[in-house]
């Protein structure tokens, strides 16, 4: 089954102690992004890759890494996670600039 | 900047007609989405249109674009229970690089 997959689903954390949230899509794309979903605001883009490599600052890059070491995988690290950063976080693929996002189910993050 | 603009909450009865309404500022968008997530879910893709199109209708769907206002709605037909999520609006850049914007999201609330 085509698919995009966060792991952890729900974490609760507490400030300053890193972490990394995983994704992997078994579609082959060579696109994908993070997103942060808050109320009021919609989804906003934290990072994207365009390839292995190849990646890039959204509008809310601030205390985020990324990393595209294969084509899957794209995890979003917080290096020192603070309370502004509990969101609930989005991975998305897609075969092409323009096209489609396949998203992941999200992953909820809380920072105490 | 680039903004999508979409109103937060729409109520409407089962079995009459949705419409929800968004407005973005970047001309160049080649494509214009509309996404729908169900709560617990990530979201996924209802329908698109392409800058160049007024109009595209599947099934219950109809998207208008009208892009000398740059106002693009999306209209369910004999809304039913099982439509009641959250819809985004969206929008790709020309810009060369990987980057979706999406409005706020409207919530719709079907009555039984």
């Amino acid at each position: 089954e085509a698919q995009v997959t966060q792991n952890p689903r729900y974490l609760i954390t507490v400030t300053g102690k890193k972490l990394t949230v995983t994704c992997s899509q078994n579609m082959n794309h060579e696109y994908m992004s993070w997103y942060r979903q808050d109320p009021g605001l919609g989804l906003r883009q934290i990072y994207y890759s365009m390839n292995v490599e190849v990646t890039d600052k959204g509008d809310v890059p601030e205390g985020y890494k990324v990393s595209r070491k294969e084509k899957r995988n794209f995890p979003l690290i917080l290096e020192s996670p603070s309370p502004n950063q509990t969101s609930l976080y989005f991975c998305a693929s897609s075969p092409s600039r323009t096209g489609e996002l396949f998203f992941g189910e999200g992953s909820r993050l809380t920072v105490l | 900047g680039e903004d999508v603009e979409q109103s937060l909450f729409l109520s409407v009865r089962e079995g009459d007609s949705s419409v929800i309404n968004c407005t973005y500022t970047d001309s160049s968008s080649t494509y214009l989405y509309w996404y729908k997530q169900e709560p617990g879910a990530g979201l996924q893709l209802l329908t698109y249109i392409f800058s160049n199109m007024d109009m595209k209708q599947d099934q219950r769907l109809t998207v208008l674009l009208n892009k000398k206002d740059k106002h693009l709605s999306l209209r369910i037909a004999d809304t039913q229970t099982g439509d009641s999520a959250i819809y985004f609006c969206a929008e790709t850049l020309n810009t060369g690089g990987f980057k979706t914007i999406f409005g706020a999201g409207t919530r719709l609330f079907v009555k039984a």
